[in-house]
């Protein structure tokens, strides 16, 4: 059965420092992988995706990740973060033929301070 | 387009009760999913729906539990009985999925449900 991990449920940091989610996966196959962002009192937001091509995957507000294959790792990265980052951070995996199915980690609360 | 909407976005109830929660997807999209959130488990996928037919409902926890989808527009999430266990943040999410791949999901405001 496919599943997520994320390596940290609470990251606490200063504005300006740089940030890096871990995650990993495991399913047999190939995958489609996301990362989602649920700021504080509001509905999830898809921050990026992967399908295929490149896998150095830029999305919105700044943030990317790099699919690393041979690692099973999706890890999601932002140089310099801000106040407004403070949000739970969800990576989620599926694979072809699943239907939209996603498998979702367990979410990683990171709070910026100012 | 007003995105995913769902009803209540509050719900408190005693254990016992009938619980409905409400959603309406996205115009044009033609899969719907029912995902529970808690802190001890994280995300869940209860239910999903592709042109109103529901295609896994493996991750519903218990009869307790069941789902349906009239129509395109509307689906609902039942809870009855309902136990203190039920509580937490349920989202319905909406996709157009024109093949198997995965696709980005529309998530509603969610609906946190108490119940006491």
């Amino acid at each position: 059965a496919q599943s997520v991990s994320q390596h940290n449920h609470h990251v606490i940091l200063s504005e300006a420092a740089s940030l890096e989610l871990g995650c990993n996966y495991s399913y047999g196959g190939t995958v489609n992988l996301f990362w989602y962002v649920q700021y504080p009192g509001q509905h999830l937001q898809l921050l990026l995706k992967y399908f295929s091509g490149d896998p150095l995957v830029k999305g919105i507000k700044g943030f990317e990740a790099e699919f690393i294959k041979s690692k099973f790792s999706f890890n999601l990265r932002k140089p310099s973060v801000q106040w407004s980052d403070t949000a739970e951070y969800f990576c989620a995996v599926n694979g072809p033929d699943s239907w939209g199915k996603l498998q979702f980690g367990a979410g990683t609360q990171v709070v910026v301070t100012p | 387009d007003a995105g995913v909407i769902q009803s209540p976005r509050h719900e408190v109830t005693e254990m016992g009760q009938e619980v409905t929660l409400r959603c309406k997807p996205i115009s044009g999209h033609n899969s719907l999913f029912w995902y529970r959130q808690t802190m001890m488990r994280g995300l869940e996928l209860l239910i999903y729906f592709n042109n109103n037919v529901p295609i896994d409902d493996s991750g519903m926890p218990e009869d307790r539990f069941s789902a349906k989808m009239p129509n395109a527009s509307f689906s609902t999430l039942k809870i009855q009985p309902s136990e203190p266990r039920d509580s937490a943040v349920y989202f319905c999410a909406s996709s157009f999925l024109s093949t198997g791949t995965g696709e980005k999901l529309f998530f509603g405001s969610g609906t946190q449900l108490s119940v006491l």
